[in-house]
């Protein structure tokens, strides 16, 4: 089975702090994604990762940064966490399966900025 | 800019019953996405199809995609309380990209 894990389901953490969110997956997929998802704004790709040290910028990325040092981690950085960031966070891989492409998710961090 | 709809919205029905809930686009993906979520969890995925005409079934769950590849359906027969959940579709294109669609937020009463 794929597994893909987040470090912490639940964070709480203060205005302007510097979050780090971290993902790995142990099936060697080449593609790694960070959403958000919000109640009536559905899912929405904050940046994604082709490949080590490659980062695209996905729909929402400002006030996002992240890093992929290793095939199998995929870290998402808040620089100076804000309340309106304040959301769910998953965090999947892809591989290409035939002719489609297969995208799986961890469990998600739902994160607090108070 | 590639969109996907999903209808209905919201869904409460009886246990027993059956439904149909479908994704539409104006766009043609090379593949399709179905996923279910639980509240305070991550998607899984349940079915990928990838063929216009295509039909998956998975147990009471039956998946169609489009012939033209740019809408599927999903219909339940004799929902169950554990069917209870937000269906998600995703839209791919010969890349590492996913479309989402809103989604449909199913209730089933026991």
């Amino acid at each position: 089975d794929v597994k893909v894990t987040q470090s912490s389901r639940y964070l709480v953490k203060r205005t302007g702090e510097k979050v780090f969110l971290e993902c790995v997956q142990d099936m060697d997929h080449e593609n790694m994604f960070w959403y958000r998802q919000d109640p009536g704004l559905g899912l929405r790709l904050i940046y994604f990762s082709y490949d080590v040290k490659m980062k695209e910028k996905g729909d929402i990325p400002e006030g996002y940064s992240v890093s992929r040092e290793k095939k199998e981690r995929f870290s998402l950085i808040l620089e100076s966490a804000s309340t309106n960031q304040t959301s769910m966070y998953l965090c999947a891989s892809s591989y290409r399966k035939g002719r489609g492409y297969e995208q799986y998710f961890g469990p998600g961090t739902r994160l607090t900025v108070t | 800019t590639q969109l996907l709809e999903q209808s209905p919205q919201f869904l409460s029905i009886q246990e027993g019953e059956n439904l149909t809930v479908y994704c539409n686009s104006s766009s043609v993906f090379s593949s399709l996405q179905w996923y279910r979520q639980e509240p305070g969890e991550g998607p899984v995925l349940l079915v990928t199809v990838v063929t216009g005409g295509e039909v998956k079934k998975l147990k009471r769950l039956t998946f169609q995609f489009g012939d033209a590849r740019k809408d599927s359906s999903l219909h339940i027969t004799a929902a169950q309380p554990g069917d209870t959940g937000l269906y998600l579709c995703a839209g791919s294109n010969y890349g590492q990209n996913f479309v989402f669609g809103p989604g449909t937020r199913l209730s089933v009463l026991p």
